[in-house]
């Protein structure tokens, strides 16, 4: 199975601060990678996949990038709905493991 | 307007069995995969198993493999997760979601459940 890690585990930002999580693989995917968020007590919501396409609906705030083995969130300023753990997600292989969350909070 | 809905929430005892259910309208429930994903308390996503409602094709993860059954009815436009012995470590929330084509193969799960929370207590 692919493993994957994400940095940071957590953060604390401010509104309108630029905000970047990092996801790793322990084999290139190519751009197979996705990024969902969850709100505390919610189901989780897809923000980015294919690396960098973003989902219908997602603010253009959010961007994704990179590929092979290291990709990374962007969120160019941080909105208080934006308080959030994040995951990512990789669909090249089965099964399509998710990384262990980034959770974003207030300063 | 796609949706999933899930079953309520389940309180159970220790070696006893349970079925969960995902109901989904809106679109051709037999055209996509339908994946669930297991949080546990305070804790993060796990990928368990996919299947696809039109054929029944099913892909577990190895951990899940053994410990659960995903299954799907297209009649009813519902896929299921049961176990058939419950441990208290199965307690956890349990999402369904709908997992849609990207574009150039890249798959992702694009509309999801209300999630099931599972209780196993003695």
């Amino acid at each position: 199975d692919i493993q994957m890690t994400q940095s940071p585990t957590s953060l604390s930002a401010s509104v309108g601060d630029r905000v970047t999580i990092t996801c790793r693989t322990s084999q290139s995917i190519s751009d197979y990678l996705n990024w969902y968020q969850q709100r505390p007590g919610m189901a989780p919501k897809p923000l980015i996949f294919a690396a960098s396409s973003l989902e219908s609906g997602v603010p253009s705030r959010f961007s994704g990038s990179g590929s092979g083995t290291h990709f990374t969130l962007t969120i160019s300023s941080l909105q208080p709905e934006d308080f959030a753990t994040y995951y990512c997600q990789q669909s090249y292989s089965t099964p399509g493991t998710f990384g262990p969350g980034t959770k974003v909070d207030i300063k | 307007e796609v949706q999933l809905v899930q079953s309520r929430a389940e309180v159970e005892k220790p070696g006893e069995s349970l079925k969960i259910s995902c109901k989904g309208s809106g679109y051709t429930f037999s055209n996509y995969w339908i994946g669930w994903v297991r949080q546990m308390p305070g804790k993060g996503l796990e990928w368990m198993g996919i299947i696809y409602p039109g054929d029944s094709d099913t892909r577990y993860s190895p951990p899940f493999q053994g410990q659960v059954t995903i299954s799907a009815d297209k009649s009813i436009s519902t896929a299921f997760l049961q176990w058939s012995s419950l441990k208290v470590s199965d307690t956890a929330m349990y999402y369904c979601a709908r997992r849609t084509h990207g574009g150039r193969g890249r798959y992702y799960f694009d509309y999801w459940g209300q999630g099931t929370l599972v209780t196993v207590s003695s």
